[in-house]
């Protein structure tokens, strides 16, 4: 059974450029929660996807989207990038109506 | 809304020392609460879960148990290693805005540190 997987391990971008993350989802979850960890700070849930549709959202604001493709799989983009949104980002996957999210190692986003 | 307040650290403890963390919790009705883990520079991993109350969760010697009388959720364990030290979050399981998902709503975390 294959885990959470997301790509790139670290990234660097400079103020008011854009980022795409990804996430692979762990073999039979079907929902995909993204979570924005700020350092010393718990993480903070940022959107869910499931069936490839937003299906709930944290209070980020709408430079903050997201995809999910028919694998499950799921991407995070952050569009204008701000310095506060240096952070880790983290992804979970887990099966629609099932209790556990399962997280993946992270990305870890700096933003000069 | 729903919410986590666990104990701020950093906890540092000798080995085999004895250890608690708390965690209470603000929701409405009786949500599913974790305890996970993050090592140093890694993601989180899940420690125990509980569903419902007077559930004990337990792994790796750890335990809490789903009080909704004090609405708590208190992480222990007898005798610490120092493979142990990490960030150990607190969390519940709550409805999103929208409706029909679930989210983790986390504490701040608490960072122990186990010493030989």
């Amino acid at each position: 059974e294959t885990g959470v997987t997301q790509s790139p391990t670290h990234l660097i971008k400079t103020r008011g450029q854009q980022v795409t993350l990804r996430c692979s989802s762990q073999s039979g979850h079907n929902t995909v929660s993204w979570y924005q960890q700020a350092l010393g700070q718990g993480p903070q849930f940022i959107f869910q996807y499931y069936r490839e549709e937003e299906n709930g959202r944290g209070n980020f604001p709408p430079r903050f989207s997201g995809l999910q493709f028919p694998n499950y799989s799921s991407e995070l983009n952050v569009n204008a990038l701000e310095l506060d949104d240096s952070a880790l980002y983290l992804c979970a996957s887990s099966s629609r109506g099932y209790d556990t999210q399962y997280f993946g190692p992270g990305t870890r986003l700096t933003v000069l | 809304g729903n919410s986590v307040t666990q104990m701020e650290g950093p906890v540092t403890l000798s080995e085999e020392a004895f250890l608690t963390i708390n965690c209470t919790y603000t929701a409405t009705g009786y949500p599913s609460l974790f305890w996970y883990v993050q090592y140093p520079g890694e993601g989180l991993q899940l420690l125990l879960k509980a569903t419902k109350a007077d559930d004990k969760g337990s792994n790796k010697g750890f335990e809490a148990t789903y009080r909704k009388e004090t609405t708590s959720f208190h992480l222990e364990k007898g005798s610490v290693q120092v493979s142990d030290s990490a960030v150990y979050f607190c969390a519940l399981k709550s409805p999103t805005s929208q409706g029909g998902s679930e989210k983790l709503v986390f504490g701040k975390g608490t960072k122990l540190t186990v010493n030989p």
